[in-house]
């Protein structure tokens, strides 16, 4: 079945840095754009980053712009987010989750929602 | 950006309660809209894209209306495992895709 499993969660220190990996079954990987999304402890979703299907394309938020980044390995069905310079306000349970709309439906660099999701990683940056 | 309201935050209601919870995008998004469902410990799940088609899997007591600024969505029936808080989320401008505040619907 369609799947995505998220790692590489844990605890922290202000400016460190942390990976995340997504893998991904059940579909082809190679033929969808994916996305980071994460969730505060008692807040509301937020979206992080966004990777074209190929990785040719990324899109952040304001708030992880420069100290994030989005990349992917079709190769291994692995989706990751490298995470530097980690803030307290960084805490919350990250989400991957694929895009909607696949490369054979829709244009390159359009995304729309998120259609499957993992189970998500927590994420504490506390000293 | 496009800023997404949710109202009301919170509804209380009981099983078979027909509930409505509203959205509004600070600017036309068209019908370029998701609702999603979280219960609590979970994963949000996609329930409704496009403004009103019903994701592959969702019962159809679920539905969505709206376009441009305004957008409802109704469960015509709640059942007990509808007890869940219910985002929407903007897909007509990105970066960023925006999410509304949710709204949490709980046992009266």
């Amino acid at each position: 079945q369609v799947q995505l499993v998220e790692s590489g969660g844990g605890v922290v220190q202000p400016g460190r840095s942390l990976r995340l990996s997504c893998a991904a079954s059940g579909f082809t990987f190679s033929s969808y754009a994916m996305h980071w999304v994460r969730q505060a402890p008692g807040k509301g979703l937020e979206w992080v980053a966004v990777i074209s299907y190929d990785g040719s394309n990324k899109y952040y938020a304001d708030s992880v712009k420069g100290r994030f980044t989005i990349s992917r390995d079709n190769s291994k069905n692995t989706l990751f987010l490298q995470m530097n310079s980690l803030r307290a306000e960084d805490t919350a349970v990250y989400y991957c989750a694929r895009e909607w709309c696949s490369r054979t439906s829709c244009p390159k660099d359009y995304y729309y929602y998120m259609d499957v999701w993992g189970k998500g990683t927590t994420v504490t940056v506390s000293s | 950006d496009i800023q997404m309201t949710q109202s009301p935050s919170s509804v209380s209601a009981s099983v078979g309660d027909r509930v409505t919870i509203t959205c509004r995008a600070s600017q036309g998004i068209s019908s370029w809209l998701a609702w999603y469902q979280q219960k609590p410990g979970k994963a949000p799940k996609l329930l409704i894209y496009a403004a009103s088609s019903l994701q592959s899997g969702v019962p159809s007591r679920f539905s969505g209306s709206g376009s441009g600024t305004d957008f409802t969505l109704t469960i015509s029936s709640l059942q007990p495992e509808d007890f869940a808080t219910y985002y929407c989320q903007q897909a007509n401008s990105f970066p960023p895709f925006t999410f509304g505040p949710g709204t949490k619907v709980d046992i009266k």
